[in-house]
């Protein structure tokens, strides 16, 4: 069946690092890709997604690019802030599917 | 305007109860769906409905079941609680169910966190 697998977590970066998440997916086709943002206390909010290969998300300064060569879909960021620090998932769905699919999460945390 | 909507945020059961959760979805939305996320993991896919009738469920016991009313509202019932039943349970609407790629995007609420004594 389908799965998505993202790197062991939690990630602590200093302000204005770069980061990186990786994610990579197991599924047959070619599905739509999704990194969402969860911060403490509240639901799930959508980052950013992708629906085709070569396809790159963008948002808040967080890109991922939808790379079906290597089955990838690593969210990246230039210059990090405190206000980034929540746990991020990664997720996919099939076309004409309304269900998702997650990784377990990467808690990341921003130090001042 | 009011986003996804979940109640209670917080409950505390004993093992053996039941408990019903409720979401309302955003005004316009059609679809409603139910993810369990354990601490520590990703959510997993309970049930999706639309327009009031079962569009897909998860790898989840028959002790889990829901339904959505005509206002789009939907209730999560689980019975006969385990300890294992524990965790954050949210839903999730849209304005319609699959469809094209990318469409129909999912908006979750903050969620209910259930806790199994």
């Amino acid at each position: 069946g389908d799965s998505v697998t993202q790197m062991e977590g939690p990630v602590t970066l200093s302000e204005e690092a770069f980061l990186t998440i990786n994610c990579t997916y197991t599924a047959t086709g070619y599905p739509s890709l999704f990194w969402y943002v969860q911060y403490p206390g509240e639901g799930l909010q959508l980052l950013l997604k992708a629906t085709k290969a070569d396809d790159k998300g963008s948002n808040k300064g967080f890109e991922a690019t939808y790379r079906k060569e290597t089955t990838s879909f690593h969210l990246e960021k230039g210059s990090v802030q405190v206000s980034d620090s929540a746990v991020y998932f990664c997720a996919l769905r099939h076309l004409g599917a309304q269900k998702l699919v997650f990784g377990q999460g990467t808690r990341l945390t921003i130090n001042p | 305007d009011a986003g996804v909507t979940q109640s209670p945020t917080h409950l505390i059961k004993t093992r053996g109860q039941h408990v019903t959760l409720r979401c309302s979805p955003i005004s316009g939305h059609k679809s409603v769906s139910w993810y369990q996320q354990v601490l520590g993991q990703g959510p997993q896919f309970i049930f999706q409905y639309y327009e009031k009738e079962e569009r897909g469920r998860g790898n989840f016991p028959d002790r889990f079941s829901a339904r959505q009313f005509p206002n789009y509202s939907s209730e999560l019932n689980v019975n006969a609680l385990l300890l294992g039943d524990s965790a954050l349970y949210l839903c999730a609407s849209s304005l319609g169910a699959g469809g094209r790629a990318g469409a129909n995007v999912l908006t979750f609420g903050a969620g209910s966190r259930l806790t199994v004594l």
